[in-house]
């Protein structure tokens, strides 16, 4: 089953507000990816954090890895409704099985 | 574009019946990976392949699952006597072996099995 959890499940926000969606694993991860899923779409990589405490930035969307690399965050500034789809984190066990979250089904309101 | 491509896109049989997916990797890539993908979950880890090599599978997956990748290239994955419950989205991704690196995702097979 699952070992990667991810909250709220769903979001709703209107255009120009800003989104934050959580990543929990049970497990001390060595890395996490992010993936992006359109409505229809397949995931699609968009960063890859390895380090404690790490934060990275791509235009308005921020990342950031947890100091005890078990937490992740993606946070998303003024959305557009270019940013609608299901955010997934993903994360290495046991070899190179990468698991992913329930993601964050993000909807923007025009 | 040389992405990932899944043969066919679409797949309906009936309960009982066998069905095959084709995989086409990005040819760089020497990992291959099957997931599956219900509605409103993510995409649920099957099994991978390091070249013809398959090193690990779900302990989740019945054996009514089995996937070749004979020549390192293309990958098939076969459900034999399926069930409704294995209505989903199956997708297969690549990647380089290179330590974490991201997996490219292909547009899926859809099975509906009535």
């Amino acid at each position: 089953g699952q070992q990667v959890m991810q909250i709220p499940q769903y979001q709703h926000v209107q255009e120009g507000e800003d989104f934050t969606t959580y990543c929990n694993s049970s497990t001390t991860l060595s890395n996490i990816q992010w993936y992006k899923q359109r409505p229809g779409g397949h995931p699609v990589f968009l960063i890859q954090l390895v380090k404690s405490g790490e934060v990275k930035k791509q235009k308005r969307l921020t990342f950031q890895f947890g100091e005890a690399k078990k937490n992740s965050s993606l946070h998303i500034t003024a959305t557009q409704t270019t940013d609608v789809g299901t955010y997934f984190c993903a994360g290495p066990y046991t070899g190179n099985q990468f698991y992913f979250g329930t993601g964050t089904s993000l909807t923007v309101i025009p | 574009d040389t992405g990932v491509s899944q043969d066919p896109r679409h797949k309906i049989t009936k309960r009982g019946q066998n069905v095959t997916f084709r995989c086409d990797p990005i040819s760089e890539h020497n990992r291959l990976y099957w997931y599956r993908q219900t509605l409103g979950q993510g995409p649920e880890f099957l099994t991978y392949f390091q070249n013809e090599a398959q090193l690990e599978k779900s302990r989740l997956l019945s054996d009514r699952f089995s996937a070749e990748r004979p020549k390192g290239s293309f990958s098939t994955l076969e459900i034999q006597r399926t069930e409704q419950g294995d209505s989903a989205m199956y997708l297969c991704a690549s990647s380089f072996s290179s330590y974490n690196s991201p997996l490219h995702f292909g547009n899926g097979t859809r099975l509906t099995v009535t």
